[in-house]
């Protein structure tokens, strides 16, 4: 298995532009989360879904920050307008779902630098 | 509210020693916990798990012992190496909380050579 998979890895935009961030859950898992990491907050969960439905959404900074997830196999995590402040490492995890399984297997990352 | 933190932010060791990193958590309904390695420039790795009905699971090189009673997670790696070197998190699931874990802050493992 490829393992979650996160694009792009890297990203460098000015403020105000829309970022829109992407990934693969492993096949098979029906939870996705995204995180975001900085030095000063650590890990936060932004939102997290179940069979494609967001479940928790409270995590979500402000209105500039949606997520979607249109199949099984794919989400976005989109910023616009961006600032300076969502500057950071975005993670998307995934787990099973199934009981007895609730690891979480996190992506390499997207680190979003907004200038 | 209830949170899981770690109790260090820095921890040296020499390689070769044994390394011991601690976690304490609050929520005494969680029933399932996690312990990740993040290296640098990558995503969090699992390393290894373990059940509220148990009190120590070993996997290759760690051990991770829980203490209930006193609501207390350490990890422990035997033989450190400097490919241990990296930040650790402890985290916990809320019996019931649909996979939802909560992440501790974060140690850093520097191994000397």
């Amino acid at each position: 298995d490829a393992g979650v998979i996160q694009s792009p890895r890297h990203e460098v935009t000015e403020m105000g532009q829309e970022v829109t961030l992407r990934c693969k859950p492993i096949s098979g898992h029906d939870y996705l989360f995204w995180y975001r990491q900085t030095m000063m907050r650590g890990l936060e969960l932004l939102i997290y879904f179940n069979n494609n439905v967001p479940i928790d959404d409270s995590g979500m900074p402000e209105d500039r920050f949606s997520a979607k997830m249109p199949n099984a196999s794919f989400s976005t995590l989109k910023i616009q307008p961006s600032e300076p402040r969502d500057s950071a490492v975005y993670f998307c995890a995934s787990s099973s779902g199934q009981a007895y399984q609730e690891t979480q297997y996190f992506g390499p990352g997207t680190r979003l630098l907004v200038l | 509210g209830e949170s899981v933190g770690l109790h260090l932010p820095t921890l040296s060791v020499q390689e070769g020693d044994n390394s011991i990193i601690n976690c304490a958590y609050s929520n005494s309904a969680s029933d399932y916990f996690i312990w990740y390695k993040q290296e640098s420039g990558k995503g969090p790795q699992f390393i290894i798990d373990i059940r509220s009905n148990m009190d120590k699971r070993q996997g290759q090189r760690v051990t991770v012992l829980l203490n209930k009673t006193v609501k207390h997670l350490s990890l422990q790696i035997a033989a450190t190496q400097p490919g241990d070197s990296a930040v650790y998190f402890c985290a916990e699931n809320l019996s019931g909380a649909n996979s939802k874990l909560t992440f501790g802050k974060g140690i850093t493992l520097s191994v000397r050579p």
